[in-house]
């Protein structure tokens, strides 16, 4: 059965921090992975990687993928108070879209 | 604001009944996805429209239903309402079809099953 596991599950940091949230699958026929943020109501989207080893930049957010190990990383730099969210990674694959349990990142001032 | 709106906000019903959940895509997206996103199994893909049609099928139960309209705004059936079926339930859209492509989620529309 296809999956998707995040590590950690729960992160607590300090303001100027940098984090590496982790996300590792084993699916069938994948596609894409795709990375969101959620605060208090819907995600919002961050990256989508389709290719190995082309890293995606936003601002202070990173993520790349590793199709042969099957795993993806999103580095968050001088982390923010509202950097504070759950990150969620998707796999999307045979038509189906997976999503992790999410990793909850609080960054304290 | 991702331009996707739902309706209602909040629905609470009791169990064996049935609930409509509606979904307006942003303007010129053609693809609507439906998500269910509850504590105990974290967010989990329903079902996806593209121009009316259904493209893909996720984890939906048989109790569920959707269909897109010829606007493209998308409604959710839910019946037989479980106790197990109280979650916040996302709709997202795209402008193109499942591959490749980012969507953006409307705020969801929380279900309580009493």
């Amino acid at each position: 059965e296809d999956k998707v596991v995040q590590s950690p599950l729960s992160l607590v940091v300090h303001e100027g921090d940098t984090v590496t949230l982790n996300c590792s699958y084993e699916v069938t026929n994948f596609r894409s992975l795709l990375w969101y943020k959620q605060e208090k109501k819907a995600p919002t989207f961050l990256f989508m990687l389709t290719s190995s080893g082309i890293e995606k930049k936003s601002g202070r957010l990173s993520s790349i993928l590793d199709k042969k190990e099957l795993f993806s990383i999103l580095n968050i730099t001088a982390t923010q108070t509202g950097d504070s969210a759950v990150y969620l990674c998707a796999v999307e694959a045979n038509n189906d879209m997976r999503f992790g349990a999410g990793t909850r990142l609080t960054v304290k001032p | 604001d991702s331009g996707v709106t739902q309706t209602p906000k909040h629905l609470i019903t009791a169990t064996g009944q049935r609930v409509t959940l509606r979904c307006s895509p942003r303007s010129g997206d053609l693809s609507v996805y439906w998500y269910q996103q509850s504590l105990d199994q974290g967010l989990q893909f329903l079902i996806q429209y593209y121009n009316g049609e259904e493209r893909a099928k996720g984890n939906i139960l048989e109790r569920f239903s959707a269909q897109q309209f010829p606007d493209l705004h998308s409604e959710l059936n839910l019946s037989s309402l479980e106790l197990g079926d109280s979650a916040l339930y996302f709709c997202a859209s795209s402008a193109r079809d499942f591959i490749y492509n980012e969507q953006f989620f409307g705020p969801g529309t929380r279900l309580t099953v009493l």
